[in-house]
């Protein structure tokens, strides 16, 4: 059984410009939440989909975006970005939304914003 | 404000001695805890959690933790340590019963030495 796998494993884009990143859950987990972790700090919630649409959405600007597909996938967007958008993008999935539903990681994008 | 405080950025220790590594939020009403291992360049891997009942929690790798709701503490400890513990490990509170409310520490490097 997979895990949660992501992709890109790396990315380097130069300011202004916009990215997209990819997460597929592990089998039978319909919830997809996404973190960023800056160097040297703990994960930050940026948002969690379920059921295609957006459910809870941390402290982060209308620049992140996303989006849940019916196979429950999910892709992360962020335009304009800026130098201190570098960091490494981790998507979770669980098998439901509660707090007792444990989240598994990917391995994460890292994301270089030159 | 909701916070958790990992009391070490790092912490050495040889092979065969036992470890804790010091975790620390601030009180609320409702918490649900966890300890999160992360390896270098993989993802992060639920180590344990507590969400309610005995405050003694076992997790893998023969980890366990103890909720002390007066100290508003949740150490992590094991007895004897490995090489292959050697990783970063991140406390992580849930303050309001939603996976979006999850708050995470900043780490705690573990380093095992021969």
């Amino acid at each position: 059984d997979a895990g949660v796998t992501q992709s890109p494993t790396h990315l380097i884009k130069t300011r202004g410009q916009q990215v997209t990143l990819r997460c597929s859950p592990k089998s039978g987990h319909d919830t997809v939440s996404w973190y960023q972790q800056a160097l040297g700090q703990g994960p930050q919630f940026i948002f969690q989909y379920y059921e295609e649409e957006e459910r809870q959405r941390g402290n982060f600007p209308d620049r992140f975006s996303g989006h849940q597909f019916p196979n429950y996938s999910s892709e992360l967007n962020v335009n304009a970005l800026l130098l201190g958008d570098s960091a490494l993008y981790l998507c979770a999935s669980s098998p439901g939304t509660g707090v007792t539903d444990t989240q598994y990681f990917g391995p994460g994008t890292r994301l270089t914003v030159l | 404000a909701q916070s958790v405080t990992q009391l070490d950025s790092q912490v050495p220790v040889f092979e065969e001695a036992p470890v804790e590594l010091r975790c620390n939020y601030s009180s609320s009403v409702s918490v649900y805890l966890f300890w999160y291992v992360q390896y270098p360049n993989q993802g992060l891997q639920l180590l344990l959690k507590y969400l309610s009942g005995s405050t003694l929690v076992k997790g893998i790798n023969g980890f366990e933790a103890e909720f002390n709701k007066s100290q508003t503490s949740f150490h992590l400890r094991k007895p004897s340590v490995h090489i292959s513990d050697t990783a970063e490990y991140f406390c992580a509170v849930n303050y309001g019963g939603s996976q979006g409310n999850l708050i995470f520490g900043k780490g705690t490097k573990l380093s095992v030495k021969p």
